[in-house]
Formats: C-alpha cells, structure tokens, sequence
C-alpha cells in the first residue's frame, strides 16, 4: 500500500512570494489534515477535510493560508504572501474517515522563507 | 495551543536501556496516541491507548495512562540505535472529529 506522498520536499522562497504544497492521501482515506510543524515543535493542525468538505480549519490563518481538495482526493496548500514566521515543515496525514484515530503521514514539505 | 507536553524535552542512553517518556495534558481524552518522528521525515504512528485502558504493549513499546492524573509514559525496552528520534504525544481532547493535539516532543538519543 503506497503511503501519502507530498511535493515538494523543500521550498526555499523570499518573503511575501507565494509557494504551493501538493498532498495525495493514501488511497480510500476520507479524511486529511495539514500540519504545520515548527522546528522544535509538535505538529499543529491547519486544516482538515472529510472528503471535499471542510471539518476545521479555525487554525488556518485565512489572510494568507488556503486549501482545497477537489474531487475529495488530492490537496493542495497555498501561502500568499508568505511571511518569515511560516518557515516549518508543512505535514499531509490521512484517516480512513472521521474519528479514525490513526492517522498516516507523509514526509513533509521543508519550507524556508527568507 | 499544544496540549500536551512532553518530559523530558531530551533523553540520551546506550543501547540496551529503558528509555521512559512522559506526556500530561489538561483536558478530558477519547484516547492518547504516541508518535514517532525520524529527522527530516513524517510521523510514525506508534500506539493508542484508550481512556478506559491502563496500560497497553506492542513488542518493545509499553504505554501506561493515568487519567486521574492526565499523565501517560512511554516505555521503550532494550533500546536500539535505531529507535533514535523523535517522540510526541497527541490526544484528541474529547473529540470525535479526529483531530489531534501534539505536544512538543521527547528527543530521544540512542547511543551504539
């Protein structure tokens, strides 16, 4: 069974650019989440969908930060303009649905803003 | 806000030690699950153990909760190089939505 696979691994950008991360959850999965993880830090929620829906997105800094899931499968995050402050790894996990504790990640997208 | 917090924030054996980590957190849970980072990759799930549950075990991995105190403990036997990294805690606060809440992490050093 393929994992959940992320693109790109790292992102180096000039503040206020805009940059996109691309999320393909494992297959079947309802339910994904994006997670922004700080260095040092535990992974935080940004957002989470069950299928093409929107479950919470109250930690998405919506000024700046959007994302969607066409056709309930794939995902994508967009920052625009980009601050100094979101430099983290930006984390795609995926549930079989809802309330399924466990989830599964994928490898992160390294973003660096300078 | 993180919800749990993880002690210690570092943990350095030799392999063949226990290594033990710890997790408390405010609020009432469903369940609390324990994660597993490698530097530079995602998260690994590694167990959950429900409210109602005490203690629960998956090969050379031992979890304790202690609702009453909000404290959970992670318990890696007999320790590897390879277990080298990473630890968080994560609860889902009562919620039935399936979002988490990750505490900052245990980093923990395996030495050969």
């Amino acid at each position: 069974e393929a994992g959940v696979a992320q693109s790109p691994r790292y992102k180096i950008i000039e503040k206020r650019q805009s940059v996109a991360f691309w999320c393909n959850p494992i297959s079947g999965h309802a339910t994904l989440y994006w997670y922004q993880q700080i260095l040092g830090q535990g992974p935080k929620l940004l957002i989470q969908f069950q299928n093409n829906g929107v479950v919470d997105d109250s930690q998405l800094p919506k000024d700046r930060f959007s994302a969607e899931r066409l056709k309930g499968v794939d995902s994508t995050l967009k920052i625009q303009p980009a601050k100094l402050e979101d430099s983290a790894v930006y984390l795609c996990a995926s549930s079989l649905a809802s309330g399924s504790e466990t989830q599964y990640f994928g490898p992160g997208t390294r973003l660096l803003v300078l | 806000s993180q919800q749990g917090e993880e002690d210690p924030q570092a943990l350095s054996i030799q392999e063949g030690e226990n290594a033990t980590m710890n997790c408390s957190y405010k609020t009432s849970i469903n369940n609390l699950q324990w994660y597993r980072q490698n530097s530079g990759r995602g998260l690994v799930h590694l167990i959950l153990i429900r409210s109602n549950e005490r203690e629960k075990h998956s090969g050379r991995l031992r979890v304790t909760l202690d609702t009453s105190k909000k404290s959970s403990s992670l318990l890696i036997t007999a320790s590897r190089a390879a277990d080298t990294a990473s630890y968080f805690c994560a609860t889902d606060r009562g919620s039935t939505l399936g979002r988490l809440y990750f505490g900052r992490g245990t980093q923990l050093t395996v030495w050969p």
